[in-house]
């Protein structure tokens, strides 16, 4: 099956500093990928689509200076969390659509961003 | 615009009996796809089954199998001689082409031994 990777898987920062996660589709290309918050015990929230060669889209009410979504080849989408905040605490995922597979979504394992 | 609505926020069963996790969605495309994941506690999200809309015929996986409802848009997950391991959230989800999912609010399933 499809391997989506996601690096870190955890991570603590100070509040102010800035934080980049990694996310690689590891045996197949996906122009587009997607970034998702969780908080406890709800459901992902999407954030923002990553797309190939151009700008990410953003969801209503995610700040795009903010978190910032780089998709510079097929196979790696990358959100920085800039200036991070405590309230920016969470858990982060990706996830990746194969196109042979009906559009089934694949995620990675998974950030959990901490920030102090 | 989709939406997708899970109605049962808890359940709990004993180990081996039946359980059925209930979704109902709402879209106005006529070729659409629906997912059922888990995440157990680690929180990886996986792949339990998926359906094509433009299929009558209900999906099944080993223990998982869906009740597809196209005319009452309901798309409900059941798994049979459930096992401890399946304990975890399911959600329900739906999606058109490679375009992004729509969730459900998600359904917390615990099997008791």
């Amino acid at each position: 099956g499809a391997v989506v990777s996601q690096h870190p898987s955890r991570v603590i920062c100070k509040s102010g500093t800035s934080v980049k996660i990694e996310c690689r589709s590891l045996d197949f290309q996906a122009t587009t990928m997607f970034w998702y918050r969780q908080f406890p015990k709800q459901s992902l929230m999407l954030m923002a689509t990553s797309n190939e060669g151009s700008k990410a889209t953003y969801e209503q009410g995610v700040e795009k200076d903010k978190f910032l979504i780089n998709h510079a080849s097929l196979t790696l989408s990358t959100l920085t969390v800039t200036s991070a905040h405590p309230e920016d605490s969470s858990f982060y995922i990706c996830s990746a659509p194969l196109a042979g597979a009906l559009y089934t979504q694949y995620f990675g394992p998974g950030t959990r961003l901490t920030v102090l | 615009a989709q939406t997708v609505t899970q109605s049962q926020p808890e359940m709990s069963v004993q180990e081996a009996e039946t359980v059925t996790l209930s979704c109902t969605y709402d879209t106005s495309e006529s070729n659409y796809y629906l997912f059922w994941y888990k995440q157990p506690p680690s929180r990886q999200m996986i792949l339990v089954i998926r359906q094509e809309a433009y299929k009558q015929q209900n999906a099944t996986e080993n223990r998982f199998s869906v009740n597809f409802q196209k005319a009452a848009k309901s798309f409900s997950l059941k798994i049979s001689d459930s096992q401890l391991g399946d304990t975890a959230m399911y959600f329900c989800a739906s999606v058109q082409g490679a375009q992004k999912l729509v969730f459900g609010q998600g359904t917390r399933l615990t099997i008791n031994p």
